[in-house]
């Protein structure tokens, strides 16, 4: 079936340092890619999405290309702050019936 | 618009318990989804539905789960016979329809002891 894996966490980083985090899938066909946030003590919130090959999604800094080739969807900022410390879950969507299929999720931790 | 709304947002219970969780959709919403989140997991999908009808129910989800979507509106789980197992966070989410983008609520979070 469907899957995604993410790279392991946590990930400490100092402020203003470049940020990648991995995220591969395995589907069948071509389902829409997401990455969606979950901050200390909130709910999950989309983060940025791409729907087709080559789309990058982008949003507060951040960004994700969808590359077909090597079915990665890897998660990027150039320039981090201590109010992106969150955990980082990549997700697809499934094809048939919409629900989302969630990679195990990574921790950030940005220090000043 | 107030989002998605989940009550409670913590339950504590004894193993062998029946415990009911509800979920108050985006208004127009048609779909509402179900997800368990366990510590240092992503969300896993339990089932979905469009308007009132359930249309999946992931393997996870045994017989002593059941949810209902009455009217389409708001929806219920509930666990009966709960166990140790299924302590974690229920989060449910709903989207206006398949292909748009899912809205989670904040979550209950459940401890069986």
């Amino acid at each position: 079936g469907d899957s995604v894996t993410q790279m392991e966490g946590p990930v400490t980083l100092s402020e203003e340092a470049f940020l990648t985090i991995n995220c591969t899938y395995t589907a069948t066909g071509y389902p829409s890619l997401f990455w969606y946030v979950q901050y200390p003590g909130e709910g999950l919130q989309l983060l940025l999405k791409a729907t087709k090959a080559d789309d990058k999604g982008s949003n507060k800094g951040f960004e994700a290309t969808y590359r077909k080739e090597t079915t990665s969807f890897h998660l990027e900022k150039g320039s981090v702050q201590v109010s992106d410390s969150a955990v980082y879950f990549c997700a697809l969507r499934d094809n048939q019936g919409g629900k989302l299929i969630f990679g195990q999720g990574t921790e950030l931790s940005v220090k000043p | 618009d107030t989002g998605v709304s989940q009550n409670p947002r913590h339950k504590i219970t004894k193993r062998g318990q029946n415990v009911t969780f509800r979920c108050d959709p985006i208004s127009e919403h048609n779909r509402l989804y179900w997800y368990r989140q366990t510590l240092g997991q992503g969300p896993e999908f339990l089932t979905y539905f469009q308007n009132e009808a359930q249309l999946e129910k992931s393997r996870l989800l045994s017989d002593r789960f059941s949810a209902e979507r009455p009217k389409g509106s708001f929806s219920t789980l509930e666990i009966q016979r709960t166990e140790q197992g299924d302590s974690a966070m229920y989060l449910c989410a709903s989207s206006l329809d398949r292909g748009y983008e899912q809205y989670f609520g904040p979550g209950t979070r459940l401890t069986v002891t």
